[in-house]
């Protein structure tokens, strides 16, 4: 089982650059979270997919952030423009009943 | 919006005291869940707790749930510099919400 798989690890991109986090989840685990972590607000959730259909996206920050699950086995995390308050660790979550898995977080940093 | 206080924020502490952490919200979850995250990965579970009062254990950390189901607390006994790591506490139903987390450092 290869857990939760997140690309990239690291991202360096400058502000108003397209940037496109992604993320595979665990075979058939039916629920994906998007996290954002920063030292000031912590863990926040941004948005959560059931059976492919987001069904809350209240915690996205902007419009400027999207989110997508095509099908049961990827998901992205756009965001466009970007801006340096968009930097912090990104982390994409699946669950199993009440457990969460979580990726090891795409780093990303906005200059 | 659900919220989930956790205290203290930041703990340091020698190799081998005790120490406990809690978290705190006014509303009532149907279960509560705890996770650990270490430098560079993502939060792991440790255990989750779903009857008010319930206590489990795993080694040496000891988990209650308040018997309104509305906190929770983590004791630590004989704590190791491996248990360094930050701590959250988690609930919701759909919604996962974390707490804010204790930063532990446990000192050799």
């Amino acid at each position: 089982d290869a857990g939760v798989i997140q690309s990239p690890r690291h991202e360096v991109t400058e502000m108003g650059q397209e940037v496109t986090l992604r993320c595979k989840p665990i075979s058939g685990h039916n629920s994906l979270f998007w996290y954002r972590q920063t030292m000031m607000r912590g863990l926040e959730l941004l948005i959560y997919f059931n059976n492919n259909v987001p069904i809350d996206d209240s915690g996205m920050p902007e419009d400027r952030f999207s989110a997508k699950m095509p099908n049961a086995s990827f998901s992205t995390l756009k965001i466009q423009p970007s801006e340096p308050r968009d930097s912090a660790v990104y982390f994409c979550a699946s669950r199993d009943r009440e457990k969460l898995f979580f990726g090891s977080g795409t780093q990303l940093s906005v200059l | 919006t659900q919220l989930l206080e956790q205290s203290p924020q930041f703990l340091s502490i020698q190799e081998g005291e005790n120490l406990t952490v809690y978290c705190n919200s006014s509303s009532v979850f149907s279960s509560l869940q705890w996770y650990r995250q270490e430098p560079g990965e993502g939060p792991v579970l440790l255990v989750t707790v779903v009857t008010g009062g319930e206590v489990k254990k795993l080694k040496r950390l000891t988990f209650q749930f308040g018997d309104a189901r509305k906190d929770s607390s983590l004791h630590i006994t004989a704590a190791q510099p491996g248990d360094t790591g930050l701590y959250l506490c988690l609930a919701g139903t759909y919604k996962y919400i974390f707490g804010t987390g204790t930063r532990l450092k446990v000192l050799a």
